[in-house]
């Protein structure tokens, strides 16, 4: 089946830093999700890619659709506390079923 | 709040035991999904409806678990005779039927099998 490898499993970095991550798989895909999860919460959509070597923004956060369509990157631009959460790619199947990436764990030292 | 509503939170049960857990959707929405996640790792599919129909079902999905949703509204997913690999959280998820909508997670509930 689809499996998403997602790098790194987890940063621990400080507050003000940029971060980045990115999720890779030999399969192709015409989509790419990124969600983040806080603790005791649901996933939340952060960003959706619909085009091989789309670029999209939601305030500090950037990510690509790579040109292979086999990858995906997220970046976060300086970062604060409330960016902790566990950060996960995801791609969907016909009936919009997603597999999730392992996901990456942010921890910021304020 | 009119986001994805799942109950309970927590549950701790005893090896054995059946569990029933309920997600009530957005209301809009015709595509219900649950997920289940393991610690450390990423949510994994078991199986979705659109409306009333139960579409697809995971092979993670053993014959002890059952999901239904009678009117096409709420759901409910059922782990009959539970054991102590069953222990993770149990997402459910809604979105539109259209291409591409978007899910939409509630916070879960947390199943503790011992």
């Amino acid at each position: 089946g689809q499996q998403l490898n997602q790098s790194p499993q987890s940063m621990f970095i400080q507050e003000g830093e940029d971060v980045s991550m990115n999720c890779t798989s030999s399969s192709i895909f015409n989509t790419w999700l990124w969600y983040k999860q806080e603790p005791g919460e649901g996933p939340v959509l952060l960003i959706a890619l619909y085009k091989a070597g789309e670029l999209t923004s939601n305030g500090r956060l950037t990510a690509q659709f790579g040109i292979t369509r086999k990858d995906s990157f997220l970046n976060i631009s300086a970062s604060i506390p409330s960016d902790v959460g566990i950060y996960f790619c995801a791609v969907p199947n016909a009936g919009n079923m997603l597999t999730f990436g392992g996901g990456t764990r942010l921890m910021v030292k304020p | 709040d009119t986001g994805v509503s799942q109950n309970p939170r927590h549950k701790i049960t005893k090896r054995g035991q059946n569990v029933t857990f309920r997600c009530d959707p957005i209301s809009e929405h015709n595509r219900l999904y649950w997920y289940r996640q393991t610690l450390g790792q990423g949510p994994e599919f078991l199986t979705y409806f659109q409306n009333e129909a139960q579409l697809e079902k995971s092979r993670l999905l053993s014959d002890r678990f059952s999901a239904e949703r009678p009117k096409g509204s709420f759901s409910t997913l059922e782990i009959q005779r539970t054991e102590q690999g069953d222990s993770a959280m149990y997402l459910c998820a809604s979105s539109l039927g259209t291409y591409n909508s978007p899910l939409h997670f509630g916070n879960g509930t947390r199943l503790t099998v011992t």
